[in-house]
């Protein structure tokens, strides 16, 4: 089946520098997704892409649809202490359908 | 607009009951899928249902079965509960329609343990 490759697995950094983290698949997706997922709640939708290249921002956050289809990248700049969380990646090759495949989580922790 | 609502949050069963999980999606939206996430297999998709009838189907048993109401709340049930069932039973729930992109928006889960 399919499946994604998140990384990287964690990262510890200083509170007002930029944090990079991707996804990479074995096969094609047509709608990539990045959620934020705190404790004890669901993921909470950042994100959504659906052409190939796009390019999309959402306040501090930018993330692009790979040109291969096949990939996905979620930039944060300037992190502040809110943005310690989980963060997800997930695809979907039906864009109409509910089924997404999810990366294993990014687990932000930023220092003050 | 209130959010995705689940219900009970927290549960504990003991192996070999069964159990029932409800959800209730934003108004309007008509599509309602079920995920499991744990720490070993992360976030699986179970099933998909729009307008009553289930849409897709993930790689699980047939111990995990839906469904959904006309009035677009789904319930979830699992039967002859196992240890490994113990998990984060997210709901989710999306507006289907032309000319709209599929986003799917998350309830707070509930947290299944199986003693």
């Amino acid at each position: 089946g399919q499946q994604l490759n998140q990384s990287p697995q964690s990262m510890f950094i200083q509170e007002g520098e930029d944090v990079s983290m991707n996804c990479t698949s074995s096969s094609i997706f047509n709608t990539w997704l990045w959620y934020k997922q705190d404790p004890g709640e669901g993921p909470v939708l950042l994100i959504a892409l659906y052409k190939a290249g796009e390019l999309t921002s959402n306040g501090r956050l930018t993330a692009q649809f790979g040109i291969t289809r096949k990939d996905s990248f979620l930039n944060i700049s300037a992190s502040i202490p809110s943005d310690v969380g989980i963060y997800f990646c997930a695809g979907r090759w039906d864009t109409n359908a509910g089924k997404s495949t999810f990366g294993d989580g990014t687990t932000l922790t930023v220092k003050p | 607009k209130a959010g995705v609502t689940q219900t009970p949050r927290y549960l504990i069963k003991t192996r070999g009951q069964q159990v029932t999980l409800s959800c209730s999606p934003i108004s309007g939206h008509r599509s309602v899928s079920w995920y499991q996430q744990t720490p070993g297999q992360g976030l699986q998709f179970l099933f998909e249902y729009f307008s009553e009838t289930q849409r897709n189907k993930g790689n699980f048993p047939g111990r995990f079965s839906g469904r959904q109401f006309s009035n677009s709340r789904s319930e979830m049930n699992v039967s002859t509960l196992e240890l490994g069932d113990s998990a984060l039973y997210l709901c989710a729930s999306s507006f289907l329609g032309a000319g709209r992109p599929y986003e799917q928006y998350f309830g707070p889960g509930t947290r299944l343990t199986v003693t």
